[in-house]
């Protein structure tokens, strides 16, 4: 069952640019992680951020948690054409059901360059 | 290291048949894997979560009749489609579980696009 919803559901920007995407939740959680999927292929795993942390770094993402609001952000800076791709943040419940993940609707983002 | 491979990477059948699709987790042992469905510009649905020596665990709404999952090792679970018809036509995505790692991360195989004519 999907429980996330993302925000914006596509995006469009120039090389160079930021790309922000946000994405919120219904349960409480154990963590949240963010998968890109380029069309038509599986997915890879961005970064994993845990309940008990507020901000975390990987190369240039950038990805905050909000429990209080149950909302996530991911942040991509100086984007490259590269990037172009949907991206998923996805959810493992706190009573951890075997560890499934939950997916967002997803945002697809495209980087002109 | 970590990499999922799925077999076949596309497939075309016609209404009625059976095909089935393996996963493989190659550099890595997987006590649980889990199998989605995606339609096109949709996100993943979760269909089941498959367990190594036991039986799998169904969403709800999935039919386990119809999709039959076997984990018979460490390293290989199947999925397979019985008498396919042309709504079962979708992109399926398998992942792993690391069981050494006590982490939650997911390795993705690169999908199974299945066309039922």
């Amino acid at each position: 069952s999907q429980q996330g919803e993302e925000d914006p559901q596509a995006l469009s920007i120039q090389e160079g640019e930021n790309a922000t995407m946000n994405c919120s939740y219904k349960t409480s959680i154990n963590n949240l992680q963010w998968y890109r999927q380029n069309s038509g292929r599986g997915l890879v795993h961005l970064i994993l951020i845990r309940s008990n942390e507020r901000e975390k770094h990987s190369g240039r993402l950038r990805v905050t948690l909000d429990t209080s609001k149950k909302s996530s952000s991911l942040l991509i800076t100086a984007s490259r054409a590269a990037d172009t791709a949907s991206y998923f943040c996805a959810t493992v419940a706190i009573y951890n059901q075997g560890g499934k993940l939950i997916f967002g609707q997803g945002t697809e983002l495209s980087v002109k360059p | 290291g970590a990499v999922v491979s799925q077999h076949p990477s596309w497939v075309i059948c016609k209404s009625g048949t059976s095909v089935k699709i393996e996963c493989r987790s190659l550099d890595f042992q997987a006590t649980t894997m889990f199998w989605y469905r995606q339609f096109p510009k949709q996100s993943l649905m979760l269909m089941a979560t498959s367990n190594e020596g036991s039986k799998a665990t169904y969403e709800q709404g999935v039919e386990k009749d119809k999709f039959l999952i076997n984990h018979a090792s460490l390293t290989l679970s199947t999925l397979t489609v019985t008498s396919a018809h042309p709504e079962d036509s979708s992109f399926y995505i398998c992942s792993a579980r690391d069981s050494r790692r006590a982490t939650d991360t997911q390795y993705f195989g690169p999908g199974t696009r299945l066309t039922v004519l």
